[in-house]
């Protein structure tokens, strides 16, 4: 039973550019949450994917946006990236129908922005 | 706004030594808290607790929820140098979607 995957491992940006980050959530899941790991911190929520459309955000600007497609699989777009952008990315998923906070992460990706 | 604290913040102890991670919580409509381990990179559950489950245990690893003090513990005994890692507190909460809010995390070394 493959976990959840996220690609790529690590990317380096510049000031001002675009990122795609990719999440794969867990077999049988169906809901992809976002989260923001500054180093030393706990993660931030950013977003959350159900049935492709975001249920919430966090605190975050619209600078950061998603998508979630038929196959529960998630994108995470920032443009215009800050050096403050550079952080641990990390996709959770977990499974709507069971009403469930059970949330399992992938490894996440490592954005340097420079 | 929601917040988790947990304590300490950092930890050293030997081999053998028993731990217990600290955390407290001041939401809107609280739905679980949920204990995770961070060794390098992806958080790896390790308990989720609920008004109706406010005691677990897994091992060497055991976990009691207090909703009246609205805090939680972990409690590691016997503990290994396999043991070292950061230990996040989460608690789920329904705000038009499920959420998780984090606490700092806890950062446990356990020395030889």
């Amino acid at each position: 039973d493959a976990g959840v995957t996220q690609s790529p491992t690590h990317l380096i940006k510049t000031r001002g550019q675009q990122v795609t980050l990719r999440c794969s959530p867990k077999s049988g899941h169906d809901t992809v949450s976002w989260y923001q790991q500054a180093l030393g911190q706990g993660p931030q929520f950013i977003f959350q994917y159900y049935e492709e459309e975001e249920r919430q955000r966090g605190n975050f600007p619209d600078r950061f946006s998603g998508h979630q497609f038929p196959n529960y699989s998630s994108e995470l777009n920032v443009n215009a990236l800050l050096l403050g952008d550079s952080a641990l990315y990390l996709c959770a998923s977990s499974w709507l129908g069971q009403n469930s906070y059970e949330q399992y992460f992938g490894p996440g990706t490592r954005l340097t922005v420079t | 706004e929601d917040k988790v604290v947990q304590s300490p913040l950092s930890l050293v102890v030997h081999e053998g030594d028993t731990v217990t991670l600290n955390c407290s919580y001041e939401v809107t409509n609280f739905r679980s808290l949920l204990w995770y381990k961070q060794e390098k990179k992806a958080p790896t559950f390790l308990f989720m607790l609920t008004s109706s489950g406010i005691e677990k245990k897994s091992g060497r690893l055991s976990s009691i929820l207090d909703k009246k003090e609205l805090s939680s513990i972990l409690n590691i005994t016997a503990t290994q140098t396999g043991d070292s890692a950061i230990y996040l507190c989460a608690v789920g909460v329904i705000q038009g979607a499920q959420k998780l809010v984090f606490g700092q995390g806890t950062r446990l070394t356990i020395n030889p």
